[in-house]
């Protein structure tokens, strides 16, 4: 089956830094997602990016979609606290009227420290 | 903002007994998923139903699982004969069917099979 490794797979960094966390797969998607899970709660979605190349922003967040469609990463800028979470890439095989289902990555922790 | 909830948080079955989880996706969405994270790994998907129904599902999801739209709002995930290893938080999620949108999850049930 498609696997989806990320990396690395925890992060303890000072309060301010910048993140880099990035995904790999062993198959093409046509869509990459990133999620935040917060303890006790379900993913919520931070980025989503549909073409191969993209580059896109959500506040202090960027991510990008791989030339070769096997890879993406996410970029966090001046990390704070409430960034604190697992961070989940998840690929899609996205078809018109299809099921599409996401295959999550292994996650990466990020624990922030002041 | 609309989201999708499910009900209970919290399911402590004794194994051998069937469960069912519960969620009301949002509104106007009609592809709605169920995903299973086991303590401490990824999120997986289980199934993906439109038009009532299945429109793809894992070897996760075999003869003990099913799922239902028993009404216009509640989307089911039933499980006949919880074993040991079912304990999992159990996740859905639901789209718009507009083609470019993402799925966005529930804060899951908790399932503890004793």
């Amino acid at each position: 089956g498609q696997q989806l490794n990320q990396s690395p797979q925890s992060m303890f960094i000072q309060e301010g830094e910048d993140v880099s966390m990035n995904c790999t797969s062993s198959s093409i998607f046509n869509t990459w997602l990133w999620y935040k899970q917060d303890p006790g709660e379900g993913p919520v979605l931070l980025i989503a990016l549909y073409k191969a190349g993209e580059l896109t922003s959500n506040g202090r967040l960027t991510a990008q979609f791989g030339i070769t469609r096997k890879d993406s990463f996410l970029n966090i800028s001046a990390s704070i606290p409430s960034d604190v979470g697992i961070y989940f890439c998840a690929g899609q095989w996205r078809l018109t009227g299809g099921g599409n289902k996401l295959t999550f990555g292994t996650g990466t922790q990020l624990k922030v420290e002041l | 903002e609309p989201e999708v909830t499910q009900t209970p948080s919290h399911q402590v079955t004794q194994m051998g007994q069937e469960v069912i989880l519960r969620c009301v996706p949002i509104s106007n969405h009609l592809y709605f998923y169920w995903y299973r994270q086991i303590l401490g790994q990824k999120v997986e998907f289980l199934v993906s139903f439109y038009n009532n129904e299945i429109s793809e599902k894992s070897e996760i999801f075999d003869d003990q699982f099913s799922v239902e739209r028993p009404d216009g709002s509640n989307f089911t995930l039933k499980i006949r004969s919880t074993k040991l290893e079912d304990s999992a938080m159990y996740f859905c999620a639901s789209r718009d069917t507009e083609y470019n949108q993402p799925q966005h999850f529930g804060d899951g049930t908790r399932l503890s099979i004793l």
